[in-house]
């Protein structure tokens, strides 16, 4: 089976610092992990995915992503944090070995990170 | 191109009825999976389905169904409405390959009365 966890529920950060909201991943196979937006009201929003190569991924919005398969880590980052991007994030991780469960390449979300950018 | 398209965008039902939602994916996807958010639960997972056959089904009972037309346009229903299926339910499209990201509509709102 495949979980995903996002240990904070809220992270709060002043604009223009670095921000980071944690995730952790368990699959069997290897991973392909991805980051997702979710702003008031809408549906969710690619930010960036993991599939292999390079550790450091870059995406959306100035985001990136850090994978550590050690850890079993997939932490998203951003230089310098801007008040727009105060929203809910989730990670999410699918197993790469193939299918997932009775034959579905089935995503599996963290419960989400809230987000506040502080002026 | 046009995004996924869920509707209608909100649905107000009272306990024991029950609901069809509809789910419009991207040109040329053909898998479409179904999620439920909740403010305490997160995402979970309810089906997903390729070239009109269920491939997964999440931990939900069966008051929750689902299909898929030849035209990859989704339908999930919902009987005997309980208090607790109040949540915004979100359509998903994709190729159907595992390295490949989820396209999501603005979702569904339902409140059960």
């Amino acid at each position: 089976a495949q979980s995903v966890a996002q240990p904070e529920d809220q992270v709060n950060v002043a604009e223009g610092n670095p921000l980071t909201v944690k995730c952790t991943y368990s699959v069997s196979g290897n991973p392909y992990l991805f980051w997702y937006v979710q702003y008031p009201n809408r549906g969710l929003q690619f930010l960036l995915k993991y599939i292999t190569g390079d550790n450091l991924v870059k995406g959306s919005y100035g985001f990136e992503a850090e994978f550590n398969k050690s850890q079993t880590s997939f932490h998203l980052k951003k230089p310098s944090a801007l008040v727009s991007d105060s929203a809910l994030y989730f990670c999410a991780v699918r197993d790469g070995l193939g299918y997932s469960g009775a034959g579905s390449y089935q995503l599996t979300f963290g419960k989400g990170t809230k987000l506040s950018v502080i002026p | 191109k046009a995004g996924v398209t869920q509707t209608p965008r909100y649905l107000i039902k009272t306990r024991g009825q029950q609901v069809t939602l509809s789910c419009s994916p991207i040109s040329g996807h053909r898998s479409v999976s179904w999620y439920q958010q909740t403010p305490g639960q997160g995402l979970q997972f309810l089906f997903e389905y390729f070239s009109e056959t269920q491939r997964n089904k999440g931990n939900f009972p069966g008051r929750f169904s689902g299909r898929q037309f030849s035209n990859s346009r989704s339908e999930m229903n919902v009987s005997t409405l309980e208090l607790g299926d109040s949540a915004l339910y979100l359509c998903a499209s994709s190729l159907g390959i595992p390295n490949e990201k989820l396209f999501f509509g603005s979702g569904t709102q339902l409140s059960v009365l």
